[in-house]
């Protein structure tokens, strides 16, 4: 199994404040990625990042912000929770030798009361 | 942005049978790749199989097959010889061929139950 770990795996967290969600990588993969994941709707792109400190939104950006300040991290952050971002999270990466093959994290079920 | 479309939310197979799912996507790139990935109620993220734009020839991986139909813009998945095994919910996607933008895009889903 590909080397990523998502922090924390369960969270639950009241409207209104701040969460961080954190994705690990020892793989050394250049492209990381965070997508929400909701009934009838698939996976869905949050954020993307090509390099360190190399970002871009994805389709599902407002009222998120990520950073990347060194390969093996990719942060996601709620900048204040609400209740339509209660989803799964899933972190994923590319860029090894297939570089298109994308590697998931296990995701984290977020909930937000 | 490209979009993906899986027009079949849920389907059911017989053990042993056989089952398509359909995959339409939209997109003004010539260079990309498609995929079908499974995900079991484990939740984890699994895939199954990848078809490069540039080759006609369609990918093939034990049981799944593709049909991959570029002036269609479509790419359908067989399952042959379905097993328990392949209860999972099923997604297609689209990743474009350029450097820094490996963005993945993801259809709905497709549930598949196999039924003993």
């Amino acid at each position: 199994d590909a080397g990523i770990t998502q922090s924390p795996r369960h969270k639950v967290t009241e409207t209104g404040t701040p969460v961080t969600l954190r994705c690990h990588q020892t793989e050394n993969h250049r492209y990381m990625y965070w997508y929400r994941q909701d009934p009838g709707h698939g996976l869905r792109l949050i954020h993307y990042s090509y390099g360190v400190k190399d970002t871009d939104k994805g389709e599902v950006s407002d009222g998120y912000s990520v950073s990347r300040s060194k390969t093996e991290d990719f942060l996601l952050t709620l900048e204040s929770a609400t209740s339509s971002q209660t989803s799964v999270y899933f972190c994923a990466i590319s860029g090894g030798v297939l570089v298109t093959e994308a590697f998931f994290g296990q995701g984290t079920r977020l909930t937000v009361v | 942005a490209q979009t993906v479309t899986q027009s079949q939310p849920e389907m059911s197979v017989q053990e042993a049978e056989t089952v398509t799912l359909s995959c339409t996507y939209d997109t003004s790139e010539n260079n990309y790749y498609l995929f079908w990935y499974k995900q079991p109620p484990s939740r984890q993220m699994i895939l199954v199989i990848r078809q490069e734009a540039y080759k006609q020839q369609n990918a093939t991986e034990n049981r799944f097959s593709v049909n991959f139909q570029k002036a269609a813009k479509s790419f359908s998945l067989k399952i042959s010889d379905s097993q328990l095994g392949d209860t999972a919910m099923y997604f297609c996607a689209f990743m474009k061929h350029r450097t820094n933008d490996y963005k993945l895009s993801f259809g709905a889903g497709t549930t598949v139950t196999v039924r003993a």
